[in-house]
């Protein structure tokens, strides 16, 4: 069965600090993975894409990692800030066009 | 930048109504879906279309029907509204059914029903 994992559920964190978020997922084929940020009463809004060749991508402050032969990805926040507080949504890709959505981490960070 | 607008932001409605929530697009994408998020469950495809008049059934289509009449516009319909159909609904549009693109997200319909 096609499944993403995501850890923690949560997190809190002050400002500053740097975190990381984990993804494991067991899909089949393998098209991509992508992280979403949803910010509280908000859509989703695409913050990387991950191919399977690709080890790892920044966008700012956020660096994601993928390991294909693990099946695990993490996206690591550097130099927290308040505006990061969302949920972090892991979103991996099959061929077939089909999205299989984690179920997310919400961050919080405080001054 | 793409902009995606649901009809509402909140929505209250009675057990055994139909509903219609719209959704509207700005960059002449071929792609429209519609998920349901709940706490704990990420967001579940309730249906996708690939084109005008085209509509499919997603993961949990029970309950629920489509409408694409206009490119732009992709309607959800809750035949008769039932009190485990209250949730956030998320509408998204991307540019064609295959690539790397990602799906563009409206802000959701927090839908209560009593």
């Amino acid at each position: 069965k096609n499944q993403v994992e995501q850890s923690p559920q949560s997190l809190i964190i002050l400002e500053g600090k740097n975190c990381t978020l984990q993804c494991n997922y067991t899909v089949s084929p393998f098209s991509n993975l992508r992280w979403y940020k949803q910010d509280t009463g908000r859509g989703p809004v695409s913050l990387t894409i991950m191919t399977f060749s690709e080890n790892t991508k920044s966008n700012g402050r956020y660096t994601a990692t993928l390991d294909a032969d693990t099946k695990q990805s993490s996206l690591h926040i550097t130099a927290s800030q308040l505006s990061d507080s969302a949920s972090y949504i892991c979103v991996v890709s099959a061929n077939t066009d089909k999205l299989i959505f984690g179920t997310g981490t919400r961050l919080q960070v405080f001054p | 930048d793409v902009k995606v607008t649901q009809s509402s932001r909140y929505l209250v409605k009675r057990t055994g109504e139909k509903v219609f929530l719209e959704c509207v697009q700005d960059m002449d994408h071929e792609n429209m879906f519609w998920y349901r998020q709940d706490p704990g469950l990420g967001l579940r495809l309730i249906y996708f279309s690939y084109d005008v008049k085209m509509k499919e059934k997603g993961d949990i289509p029970e309950g629920y029907s489509v409408s694409r009449e206009k490119k732009e516009r992709f309607s959800l319909i809750l035949e008769s509204a039932s009190t485990n159909q209250t949730s956030m609904y998320l509408c998204a549009s991307k540019p064609g059914r295959w690539g790397n693109q990602p799906q563009h997200f409206g802000d959701g319909t927090r839908l209560s029903i009593l």
